[in-house]
């Protein structure tokens, strides 16, 4: 079975300064990965997905994450923070030939002035 | 509209009580998801539609939940006989492609609260 573990409940930033947040999956196959967003009151937003074409991939809003096999990560990262990123942040998977994604319990984002 | 709409956005139930919770995906989106989110965790599934096809209701917590989407458009939650345990914020997301990208577009959920 498939499942993924974020490892901060909450992060906490400065404006202008990175971000990362960190997840770790677990999966029998090669897993398809994913982050979602959600911003209070809005509907959970993809931000990027893995699907084994390339290890780094770049999302929306200046995010990426990589995938490392020999850490079973996949950590999302951006350079520099702005206010609006303050969100919930899930790490999320999804197994082969499954069509339902597993959630991780969430990283809620707080970006100082 | 151009997203996922969700009503009602706001349910109190008696503990009992049966609810229906209604999701309007986006136009033509083949595949349908309901997703349960309890305060402080992330989104766990409930079932998955494909048109009108339920290819997988293996999430349900129980008989008491029920889910349909009679013409592959328009889907209903349903639970029956009320319970504290599901309060919670129920998730609908629909997709283009059938169901095997995991590029979801959620709506923004119906919070229910069982008393």
């Amino acid at each position: 079975a498939q499942s993924v573990t974020q490892l901060d409940s909450h992060v906490s930033v400065s404006e202008g300064t990175p971000v990362l947040l960190r997840c770790n999956y677990s999966s029998s196959y090669s897993p398809s990965l994913f982050w979602y967003v959600q911003h209070p009151n809005k509907g959970l937003q993809l931000l990027l997905k893995y699907t084994s074409a390339a290890t780094l991939v770049k999302g929306i809003n200046g995010f990426e994450a990589e995938f490392k096999k020999s850490e079973t990560s996949f950590h999302l990262t951006k350079p520099s923070a702005h206010m609006s990123d303050a969100a919930e942040y899930f790490c999320v998977v999804r197994g082969t030939g499954r069509r339902a994604l597993t959630f991780g319990s969430g990283t809620r984002l707080q970006v100082q002035p | 509209g151009a997203g996922v709409s969700q009503s009602p956005r706001y349910k109190v139930a008696k503990r009992g009580q049966d609810v229906a919770l209604r999701c309007d995906p986006i136009s033509g989106h083949v595949s349908l998801f309901w997703y349960q989110q309890a305060l402080g965790q992330g989104p766990e599934f409930l079932t998955y539609f494909q048109n009108e096809a339920q290819l997988d209701k293996s999430g349900l917590p129980s008989d008491r939940f029920f889910a349909e989407r009679p013409e592959g458009s328009v889907s209903t939650l349903k639970i029956q006989r009320t319970q504290q345990e599901d309060s919670a914020v129920y998730l609908c997301a629909s997709s283009r492609d059938r169901g095997n990208t995991g590029e979801l577009f959620f709506g923004e959920g119906s919070r229910l609260t069982v008393l």
